[in-house]
């Protein structure tokens, strides 16, 4: 499905170096969110925003940036990247129901961007 | 915030033998969701359950919520190599300012021919 994409699918970089994971959707969802997939832990929340300048923290946010100036874009940013973060990283959205977020919203994830921090 | 407890972690089946995996919450749910993520791939929606005891079926699949609302399985009858994957539940968590979904671990199955 084309609605969602994720772009660098993949990227190596150092400890230390500034990455951005772009994410980018076609549907003006409302919400954006961002997981990381590591072995033993499933999917883990990062951050996610209910709409363009609303973002909050999810369970593991040390370490990471994001921003939401418009709609169909929600970048996440590791200012200083560390081996810990070496990941894969899925990015989802939802449209929003009455009322805000209901937990009724499927979300449709990105195909994932597979990050190596050397 | 809100936690869900997901097992087994893995299974191992031969093909045609059934499958099931649980989530369990300490909490009552409002709904539960569950997601299948092929091998190199990405978490696709498979379903949603809302109501107390609430039983879906997708072909071979079987989805049961609860009759409290704390617990939830997923049953593949008769498994195929097509079935071979992760299934995620997920659970809404209002513990930030917006609500969010949180996600189990997953139990990977895995279906030798």
């Amino acid at each position: 499905d084309a609605g969602i994409t994720q772009s660098p699918r993949y990227k190596i970089t150092e400890t230390g170096r500034q990455v951005t994971l772009m994410c980018h959707q076609t549907w003006s969802h409302s919400y954006m969110f961002w997981y990381r997939q590591d072995l033993g832990h499933g999917l883990r929340l990062i951050y996610y925003s209910a709409a363009a300048d609303i973002t909050d923290k999810g369970e593991v946010p040390d370490g990471y940036v994001v921003s939401r100036s418009k709609t169909e874009n929600f970048p996440l940013t590791l200012e200083s990247a560390t081996r810990s973060q070496t990941s894969v990283y899925f990015c989802a959205s939802s449209e929003s129901s009455t009322g805000g977020w209901s937990g009724a919203n499927v979300l449709t994830f990105g195909a994932g961007s597979r990050l190596t921090v050397l | 915030g809100q936690q869900v407890m997901q097992i087994p972690q893995y299974q191992h089946v031969q093909e045609g033998e059934d499958f099931t995996t649980y989530c369990n919450s300490s909490t009552t749910l409002s709904n539960i969701q569950w997601y299948k993520q092929r091998p190199g791939g990405h978490p696709v929606f498979l379903i949603q359950l809302v109501k107390s005891g609430e039983v879906k079926k997708q072909k071979r699949l079987t989805f049961q919520f609860g009759e409290a609302k704390k617990n939830s399985s997923l049953h593949i009858t008769a498994t195929q190599t097509t079935d071979v994957g992760t299934y995620f539940c997920a659970v809404v968590n209002y513990g930030g300012s917006q609500g969010n979904l949180i996600f189990g671990k997953g139990t990977k199955l895995s279906v030798k021919p």
